[in-house]
């Protein structure tokens, strides 16, 4: 079946530290790739994706690239601020359109 | 278009008691799905619609869960008889047709959160 692996959290860095929440996916054939975000008292908000093998997703200053042969797709950002402090979802869509969500990874980010 | 709306954002019902959730859609999106988010997991898939036909049910929408979404509009999601294990975040998201794309974009509601006591 498919399925979705994060990294756990807590994770908690100083301001301007180096990102990375690793995923790891399982799916048959070739699905896209998704990181969501979801900010304290907000609902979840799509942060990029990636629709096929070596595309890289990009947005807000973060970035995941598409690794087919590791199955990952890991979310790196070179420099957190203490506003990118929320939950990050790795997803997957296969056939059928459902998303299907890791278990969340929160991130906390101290000034 | 101000997006995905749910109502209500907050339910209190007692165990027993039936509850109605409703989700409006972004207008153009002929898509509509429902997940259920507990605390400190993802969202999981519970069932979605395309256009007014509901295309899947995931075995986590058990028979006390019913949902709907007459003329392809809005969606209604009603549990039955709830129970405490029932208490979780119940989002609602839209897209246009991925049935050729799959990376189309959900958009996600504010979600209503439901405890039952």
């Amino acid at each position: 079946g498919n399925s979705v692996t994060q990294m756990e959290g807590p994770v908690t860095l100083s301001e301007e530290a180096f990102l990375t929440i690793n995923c790891t996916y399982t799916a048959t054939g070739y699905p896209s790739l998704f990181w969501y975000v979801q900010y304290p008292g907000e609902g979840l908000q799509l942060l990029l994706k990636a629709t096929k093998a070596d595309d890289k997703g990009s947005n807000k200053g973060f970035e995941a690239t598409y690794r087919k042969e590791t199955t990952s797709f890991h979310l790196e950002k070179g420099s957190v601020q203490v506003s990118d402090s929320a939950v990050y979802f790795c997803a997957l869509i296969n056939q059928g359109g459902k998303l299907i969500f890791g278990q969340g990874t929160e991130l906390s980010v101290k000034p | 278009d101000t997006g995905v709306s749910q109502n209500p954002r907050h339910k209190i019902t007692k165990r027993g008691q039936n509850v109605t959730f409703r989700c409006d859609p972004i207008s153009e999106h002929n898509r509509l799905y429902w997940y259920r988010q507990t605390l400190g997991q993802g969202p999981e898939f519970l069932t979605y619609f395309q256009n007014e036909a509901q295309l899947e049910k995931s075995r986590l929408l058990s028979d006390r869960f019913s949902a709907e979404r007459p003329k392809g509009s809005f969606s209604t999601l009603e549990i039955q008889r709830t129970e405490q294990g029932d208490s979780a975040m119940y989002l609602c998201a839209s897209s246009v047709d991925g049935s050729f794309s799959p990376g189309y974009e959900q958009y996600f509601g504010p979600g209503t959160r439901l405890t039952v006591t």
